[in-house]
């Protein structure tokens, strides 16, 4: 069953600590993204990848690492210099960079305190 | 001027009315444009592509006026279930970099 998934649903940390989001796709695309989103905002781009060892950073890259040594994998790390890491964190892939649109992981929770 | 913009809503609006959202995006360049809806605390769904030429799948008609550098999207004969937010995804520089509207929330009542 070809899918997105993103572990966990829902995560809770204290401050400073750095927290790691995990996403897989076993659809084969080439391209995966990541997006953070606010409530009641729209998604907001943090970094994308459209082949592995290779990644563009987003709008709002900063306090955010990413790596993409895999196809399948793109996690992304939440560092204690993100000042507002409190947020409802969003996977996406596409079958390529080109005309494609995103599918999307069920999303992470994240809860800072 | 944000990157992609769309109309704030929210729109509210009885079964069975009809209803546009336009979303308007500053890179002439930007070659691909897609339709998403997002129900509360779930992930977004793509609803459809926008073609050049414009689309429809069934209720919901898509278009793009390159021009104006905005694309539309026309809900017929609203239904309950239609209300949600729904989102614009625009690729600016068709280098893969998808960005979102902010999006607009539809409220449709009986």
């Amino acid at each position: 069953d070809g899918g997105i998934t993103q572990s966990p649903k829902y995560l809770f940390r204290k401050e400073g600590q750095n927290v790691t989001l995990s996403c897989e796709q076993n659809l084969n695309h080439d391209a995966m993204y990541w997006y953070r989103q606010d409530p009641g905002q729209g998604l907001r781009l943090i970094y994308y990848s459209q082949i592995v060892n290779d990644f563009q950073k987003g709008d709002i890259a900063e306090g955010y690492s990413v790596s993409r040594e895999k196809k399948e994998s793109f996690p992304l790390t939440v560092t204690s210099a993100q000042k507002n890491p409190t947020a409802f964190y969003l996977c996406a892939t596409s079958r390529d960079s080109h005309n494609s649109p995103l599918h999307f992981g069920n999303g992470t929770r994240l809860t800072v305190t | 001027r944000k990157e992609v913009e769309q109309d704030p809503g929210p729109f509210n609006v009885p079964e069975g009315a009809t209803v546009a959202f336009n979303c308007t995006y500053s890179n002439s360049a930007s070659q691909s444009f897609f339709w998403y809806r997002q129900d509360c605390r779930k992930e977004p769904k793509l609803l459809m592509s926008v073609y050049s030429s414009g689309n429809e799948d069934g209720r919901f008609t898509a278009q793009l006026n390159r021009a104006s550098q905005y694309i539309s999207l026309l809900i017929r004969d609203s239904k309950l279930s239609d209300s949600a937010t729904y989102l614009c995804v625009v690729d600016l520089d068709q280098g893969g970099k998808l960005i979102f509207g902010q999006g607009t929330e539809l409220s449709v009542k009986p």
